[in-house]
């Protein structure tokens, strides 16, 4: 099975900051990573599928990168509302999430 | 518009069997897969299984022979039944569709002792 490494776990950024998340899996996963934000007692939402590609109605500040084995995601310019929970999800091989990075504002 | 909803129940007793029902609108079972994800309190995520469109399943070896998935497309409706629960099945259970685009607002189970 294939093991995601999220991290930071816990991120306390200012408005304006750039932020950047990362997810290692234990193998190669060509481009299948995605990434979700879930606010508190919400359901996640989609916000990049395969690497770098954003959804719909999600705003140009996120982005994706990566390739391979390591991923990332970036906020360019936090916003208050960016406060959540962050998960990735590996759907190269079965379907696994990363353990989640809580974002706060400092 | 696509929309997903759980039901089932908020109390299941230790051992016994856990029967929640995802109810869709906005597309057909025969099209699109549906998954199964569940959130331990102030934990992460964690895939269980899917009904595939073409009426197959798979699922996470993590629940072995516990965890059963099917459907009723004239219903549109999907099912997962997990049988001997125990304290660490207390989660917030979700549906989700193909490429996990849409969920449903989860439905929270506490297993009791």
């Amino acid at each position: 099975d294939i093991q995601m490494t999220q991290s930071p776990s816990f991120l306390s950024a200012s408005v304006g900051d750039r932020v950047t998340i990362n997810c290692k899996a234990s193998q190669n996963i060509n481009k299948y990573l995605d990434w979700y934000q879930q606010k508190l007692g919400e359901a996640p939402k989609l916000l990049i599928y395969n690497t770098n590609s954003l959804h719909t109605g999600i705003p140009s500040r996120f982005s994706g990168s990566g390739s391979g084995t390591d991923f990332t995601l970036t906020i360019s310019s936090l916003q208050p509302e960016d406060v959540a929970t962050y998960f990735c999800l590996q759907h190269n091989s079965g379907y696994t999430f990363g353990a989640g990075t809580k974002l706060e504002l400092k | 518009q696509v929309q997903l909803k759980e039901t089932g129940p908020d109390l299941v007793q230790l051992t016994q069997t856990l029967s929640i029902t995802c109810t869709v609108s906005g597309f057909s079972l025969t099209t699109y897969n549906v998954h199964w994800v569940r959130q331990p309190p102030g934990k992460g995520l964690e895939w269980m299984g899917a009904m595939w469109n073409g009426g197959g399943t798979d699922y996470n070896s993590a629940f072995k022979s516990r965890l059963s998935i099917s459907r009723d497309t004239s219903k549109s409706q999907v099912f997962l039944k997990m049988n001997s629960l125990q304290t660490d099945d207390t989660a917030k259970y979700f549906c989700a569709s193909h490429y996990f685009d849409y969920w449903g607002q989860g439905v929270m189970v506490t297993v009791s002792s």
